[in-house]
Protein backbone atom coordinates (compact mmCIF):
# COMPACT_ATOMS: atom_id res chain seq x y z
CA UNK A 1 0.00 0.00 0.00
CA UNK A 2 1.25 3.58 -1.01
CA UNK A 3 1.73 5.78 2.03
CA UNK A 4 2.34 9.03 2.62
CA UNK A 5 6.20 11.14 2.99
CA UNK A 6 6.77 13.51 5.26
CA UNK A 7 10.12 15.33 4.55
CA UNK A 8 11.78 16.98 6.71
CA UNK A 9 12.60 14.66 8.96
CA UNK A 10 13.36 16.54 11.82
CA UNK A 11 12.76 20.50 12.41
CA UNK A 12 13.81 22.74 14.85
CA UNK A 13 12.63 25.96 15.20
CA UNK A 14 12.67 29.29 17.24
CA UNK A 15 9.10 29.89 18.89
CA UNK A 16 7.04 32.37 16.84
CA UNK A 17 8.53 31.27 13.27
CA UNK A 18 6.71 29.42 11.03
CA UNK A 19 6.65 25.50 10.76
CA UNK A 20 6.51 23.71 7.16
CA UNK A 21 6.39 19.92 6.69
CA UNK A 22 5.99 18.40 3.13
CA UNK A 23 4.25 14.96 2.07
CA UNK A 24 3.87 12.92 -0.64
CA UNK A 25 2.38 10.19 -2.34
CA UNK A 26 1.70 7.90 -4.62
CA UNK A 27 -1.20 6.96 -5.08
CA UNK A 28 -4.84 8.60 -5.93
CA UNK A 29 -6.67 9.49 -2.69
CA UNK A 30 -9.90 10.46 -1.02
CA UNK A 31 -8.51 12.87 1.39
CA UNK A 32 -5.15 13.17 3.04
CA UNK A 33 -4.95 13.65 6.85
CA UNK A 34 -2.45 15.43 9.28
CA UNK A 35 -2.25 14.16 12.96
CA UNK A 36 0.15 15.53 15.82
CA UNK A 37 1.59 13.26 18.64
CA UNK A 38 3.32 14.74 21.92
CA UNK A 39 5.72 12.36 23.32
CA UNK A 40 4.22 9.20 25.14
CA UNK A 41 0.60 9.77 24.22
CA UNK A 42 -1.59 9.11 20.79
CA UNK A 43 -2.20 10.74 17.43
CA UNK A 44 -4.56 13.61 17.66
CA UNK A 45 -6.48 14.38 14.81
CA UNK A 46 -5.48 18.27 13.38
CA UNK A 47 -6.80 18.97 9.88
CA UNK A 48 -8.27 17.34 6.88
CA UNK A 49 -8.50 17.87 3.24
CA UNK A 50 -10.10 16.22 0.66
CA UNK A 51 -8.17 15.74 -2.67
CA UNK A 52 -10.87 18.14 -4.60
CA UNK A 53 -9.96 21.13 -1.97
CA UNK A 54 -6.39 22.70 -2.44
CA UNK A 55 -5.91 24.73 0.85
CA UNK A 56 -7.47 24.58 3.77
CA UNK A 57 -7.33 26.55 7.41
CA UNK A 58 -7.16 25.46 11.04
CA UNK A 59 -6.53 28.18 13.59
CA UNK A 60 -2.83 28.72 13.35
CA UNK A 61 -2.44 25.79 10.79
CA UNK A 62 -2.55 26.09 7.19
CA UNK A 63 -2.48 22.84 4.49
CA UNK A 64 -2.42 22.57 1.10
CA UNK A 65 -2.86 20.22 -1.10
CA UNK A 66 -1.63 19.49 -4.87
CA UNK A 67 -2.88 16.37 -6.49
CA UNK A 68 -0.71 16.87 -9.84
CA UNK A 69 2.28 16.44 -8.10
CA UNK A 70 0.68 14.33 -4.86
CA UNK A 71 1.68 16.62 -2.46
CA UNK A 72 0.76 18.49 0.91
CA UNK A 73 2.35 20.84 3.29
CA UNK A 74 1.34 21.82 6.56
CA UNK A 75 2.37 24.96 7.51
CA UNK A 76 2.20 25.81 11.49
CA UNK A 77 2.24 29.72 12.11
CA UNK A 78 3.72 31.55 15.00
CA UNK A 79 5.04 28.29 16.81
CA UNK A 80 4.83 27.73 20.26
CA UNK A 81 6.75 25.50 22.84
CA UNK A 82 3.57 23.45 22.80
CA UNK A 83 3.40 22.74 19.69
CA UNK A 84 6.88 20.26 20.38
CA UNK A 85 5.27 17.05 18.61
CA UNK A 86 5.65 14.27 15.75
CA UNK A 87 3.50 15.04 12.88
CA UNK A 88 2.25 12.56 10.34
CA UNK A 89 0.49 12.98 7.46
CA UNK A 90 -1.65 10.11 6.49
CA UNK A 91 -3.48 9.17 2.92
CA UNK A 92 -7.32 7.32 2.79
CA UNK A 93 -7.85 5.92 -0.45
CA UNK A 94 -11.86 5.07 0.72
CA UNK A 95 -13.56 1.95 1.14
CA UNK A 96 -13.02 0.68 4.50
CA UNK A 97 -11.18 3.81 5.17
CA UNK A 98 -7.58 2.60 6.13
CA UNK A 99 -5.41 5.10 6.58
CA UNK A 100 -1.85 4.59 5.34
CA UNK A 101 0.57 6.94 7.41
CA UNK A 102 4.09 8.53 6.85
CA UNK A 103 7.09 8.24 9.12
CA UNK A 104 6.37 11.64 10.59
CA UNK A 105 8.28 14.76 11.38
CA UNK A 106 9.85 15.45 14.47
CA UNK A 107 9.42 19.38 15.18
CA UNK A 108 11.00 21.08 18.00
CA UNK A 109 9.96 24.47 19.04
CA UNK A 110 12.39 25.96 21.57
CA UNK A 111 11.18 29.04 23.74
CA UNK B 1 -14.70 10.33 30.31
CA UNK B 2 -11.56 9.63 28.07
CA UNK B 3 -12.66 8.87 24.48
CA UNK B 4 -10.66 6.00 23.66
CA UNK B 5 -8.94 4.26 26.54
CA UNK B 6 -6.32 0.99 26.68
CA UNK B 7 -5.10 -0.62 29.26
CA UNK B 8 -2.57 -1.78 30.37
CA UNK B 9 -0.79 1.70 29.43
CA UNK B 10 2.77 -0.34 30.22
CA UNK B 11 3.28 -4.04 29.89
CA UNK B 12 6.69 -5.68 30.27
CA UNK B 13 6.90 -9.34 29.99
CA UNK B 14 9.22 -12.54 28.72
CA UNK B 15 9.31 -14.01 25.52
CA UNK B 16 6.85 -16.71 24.96
CA UNK B 17 3.66 -15.05 27.32
CA UNK B 18 0.73 -14.93 26.34
CA UNK B 19 -0.78 -11.07 26.86
CA UNK B 20 -3.83 -9.40 26.47
CA UNK B 21 -4.17 -5.46 25.46
CA UNK B 22 -7.61 -3.89 25.85
CA UNK B 23 -9.73 -1.17 24.21
CA UNK B 24 -12.83 0.53 24.79
CA UNK B 25 -14.39 3.90 23.45
CA UNK B 26 -16.97 5.91 24.58
CA UNK B 27 -17.58 7.93 21.32
CA UNK B 28 -20.66 5.48 19.77
CA UNK B 29 -18.17 4.83 16.92
CA UNK B 30 -19.00 1.58 14.80
CA UNK B 31 -15.31 0.85 13.93
CA UNK B 32 -12.39 0.26 15.82
CA UNK B 33 -8.85 -0.45 14.87
CA UNK B 34 -5.39 -1.74 16.06
CA UNK B 35 -2.01 -0.01 14.82
CA UNK B 36 1.44 -0.50 15.60
CA UNK B 37 4.34 2.17 16.10
CA UNK B 38 7.77 1.02 15.95
CA UNK B 39 10.60 2.27 17.64
CA UNK B 40 11.10 4.56 14.46
CA UNK B 41 7.78 6.10 15.11
CA UNK B 42 6.46 4.02 11.62
CA UNK B 43 2.43 3.33 12.63
CA UNK B 44 1.19 0.26 10.74
CA UNK B 45 -2.44 -0.55 10.74
CA UNK B 46 -2.82 -4.09 12.16
CA UNK B 47 -6.63 -4.67 11.82
CA UNK B 48 -10.17 -2.74 11.66
CA UNK B 49 -13.42 -3.79 13.09
CA UNK B 50 -17.07 -2.63 12.16
CA UNK B 51 -19.95 -3.33 14.44
CA UNK B 52 -17.87 -6.60 15.82
CA UNK B 53 -17.27 -7.84 12.56
CA UNK B 54 -13.14 -7.67 11.05
CA UNK B 55 -12.55 -5.90 7.87
CA UNK B 56 -9.02 -5.20 7.86
CA UNK B 57 -6.31 -8.03 8.75
CA UNK B 58 -3.01 -7.10 7.21
CA UNK B 59 -0.47 -9.43 7.35
CA UNK B 60 0.02 -10.28 10.95
CA UNK B 61 1.55 -13.16 12.35
CA UNK B 62 -1.65 -15.14 13.55
CA UNK B 63 -0.55 -15.28 17.19
CA UNK B 64 -2.31 -11.60 17.03
CA UNK B 65 -6.19 -12.24 17.59
CA UNK B 66 -8.27 -9.67 17.58
CA UNK B 67 -12.01 -9.49 19.74
CA UNK B 68 -14.66 -7.46 19.10
CA UNK B 69 -17.35 -8.33 22.05
CA UNK B 70 -19.06 -5.69 21.44
CA UNK B 71 -18.92 -2.45 18.96
CA UNK B 72 -17.65 -0.08 21.73
CA UNK B 73 -14.58 -2.78 22.55
CA UNK B 74 -11.92 -4.31 20.62
CA UNK B 75 -9.14 -6.72 22.56
CA UNK B 76 -6.03 -7.53 21.12
CA UNK B 77 -4.55 -11.05 22.48
CA UNK B 78 -1.31 -11.81 21.54
CA UNK B 79 0.25 -15.44 22.06
CA UNK B 80 3.72 -16.47 22.53
CA UNK B 81 4.94 -12.99 22.76
CA UNK B 82 8.56 -12.56 20.92
CA UNK B 83 11.48 -9.98 21.12
CA UNK B 84 10.12 -8.17 17.44
CA UNK B 85 6.72 -7.42 19.14
CA UNK B 86 8.13 -4.91 21.69
CA UNK B 87 6.50 -1.69 20.25
CA UNK B 88 3.95 0.51 21.72
CA UNK B 89 0.39 -0.66 20.02
CA UNK B 90 -2.73 2.26 19.44
CA UNK B 91 -6.17 1.53 19.42
CA UNK B 92 -8.19 4.21 17.30
CA UNK B 93 -11.86 5.04 16.01
CA UNK B 94 -14.00 6.25 13.40
CA UNK B 95 -17.60 6.79 13.48
CA UNK B 96 -19.35 5.20 10.02
CA UNK B 97 -20.52 7.09 7.20
CA UNK B 98 -20.52 9.91 5.38
CA UNK B 99 -17.62 12.65 5.81
CA UNK B 100 -16.72 10.94 8.76
CA UNK B 101 -12.84 9.99 8.14
CA UNK B 102 -11.50 11.13 11.71
CA UNK B 103 -9.94 8.49 13.25
CA UNK B 104 -9.55 9.26 17.33
CA UNK B 105 -6.44 7.39 18.79
CA UNK B 106 -6.02 6.15 22.12
CA UNK B 107 -3.36 7.12 24.70
CA UNK B 108 -1.53 3.70 23.19
CA UNK B 109 -0.26 0.58 25.57
CA UNK B 110 3.80 0.45 25.90
CA UNK B 111 4.94 -3.29 24.87
CA UNK B 112 8.28 -4.71 25.65
CA UNK B 113 9.08 -8.64 25.67
CA UNK B 114 12.49 -9.24 26.98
Amino acid sequence: SQQGEEDPQALSIQEGENATMNCSYKTSINNLQWYRQNSGRGLVHLILIRSNEREKHSGRLRVTLDTSKKSSSLLITASRAADTASYFCAISRGGNNRLAFGKGNQVVVIP
Amino acid sequence: DTAVSQTPKYLVTQMGNDKSIKCEQNLGHDTMYWYKQDSKKFLKIMFSYNNKELIINETVPNRFSPKSPDKAHLNLHINSLELGDSAVYFCASRPSGGDQETQYFGPGTRLLVL
